[in-house]
């Protein structure tokens, strides 16, 4: 079966701009969690959307934001850029049942860079 | 609240060499703990998990860890490298709220 696939791969954006990113779960999969990667701060969770609605939050300030369609792709969009948003963005999707064993399922991500 | 610390940042082995990459994890609940894999300029892919079953755990590619509570610890093992196991290596827990804490990463380099 198809896995998980983020678009655009590769974005680059001025600070000040606003980007959306996409990212389309594998099929059945109900629960989107968002995760940004820097060289510095490694691996953090940014939010997770289930059914629509956001299930659970990071610690990232108000300018990030994401929503999920009835389909249960969801997008990402970062508004007023700045330069340490830069990172690879990385989606996971899971069957979203209450198991904290449940296996994520990465896309590729995509690569932000800001200037 | 859950941590995960992984000891080493960059981990070099000849190849045909034993590969033990260390994590320690911390949680305020009975611990779910993964292994994942990064090549360069990709996602991450899971290579095995713990989930309170089997406290040896087997993956896939040769990798197996072991959960050992009284250490806190679960370090990744392979007998033997293969130059196609060089990659970022990322050990996380999972927590009540079933969003994965990574640690820092280990970064594989196997030498000819």
């Amino acid at each position: 079966k198809a896995g998980v696939t983020q678009t655009p791969r590769y974005l680059i954006k001025t600070r000040g701009q606003q980007v959306t990113l996409s990212c389309s779960p594998i099929s059945g999969h109900r629960s989107v969690s968002w995760y940004q990667q820097t060289p510095g701060q490694g691996l953090q969770f940014l939010f997770e959307y289930f059914s629509e609605t956001q299930r659970n939050k990071g610690n990232f300030p108000g300018r990030f934001s994401g929503r999920q369609f009835s389909n249960s792709r969801s997008e990402m969009n970062v508004s007023t850029l700045e330069l340490g948003d830069s990172a690879l963005y990385l989606c996971a999707s899971s069957l979203g049942d209450r198991d904290r064993g449940t296996e994520a399922f990465f896309g590729q991500g995509t690569r932000l860079t800001v200037v | 609240a859950q941590s995960v610390t992984q000891l080493g940042s960059h981990v070099s082995v000849s190849e045909g060499a034993l590969v033990l990459l260390r994590c320690n994890y911390s949680s305020s609940v009975p611990p779910y703990l993964f292994w994942y894999v990064q090549y360069p300029n990709q996602g991450l892919q899971l290579l095995l998990k713990y989930t309170s079953a089997a406290t040896l755990v087997k993956g896939i590619n040769g990798f197996e860890a072991e959960f050992k509570k009284s250490e806190t610890s679960f370090h990744l093992t392979k007998p033997s490298a293969h130059m196609s196991d060089a990659a970022e290596y990322f050990c996380a827990v999972s927590g009540s709220a079933r969003q994965l804490t990574f640690g820092s990463g280990t970064q594989l380099t196997v030498l000819p």
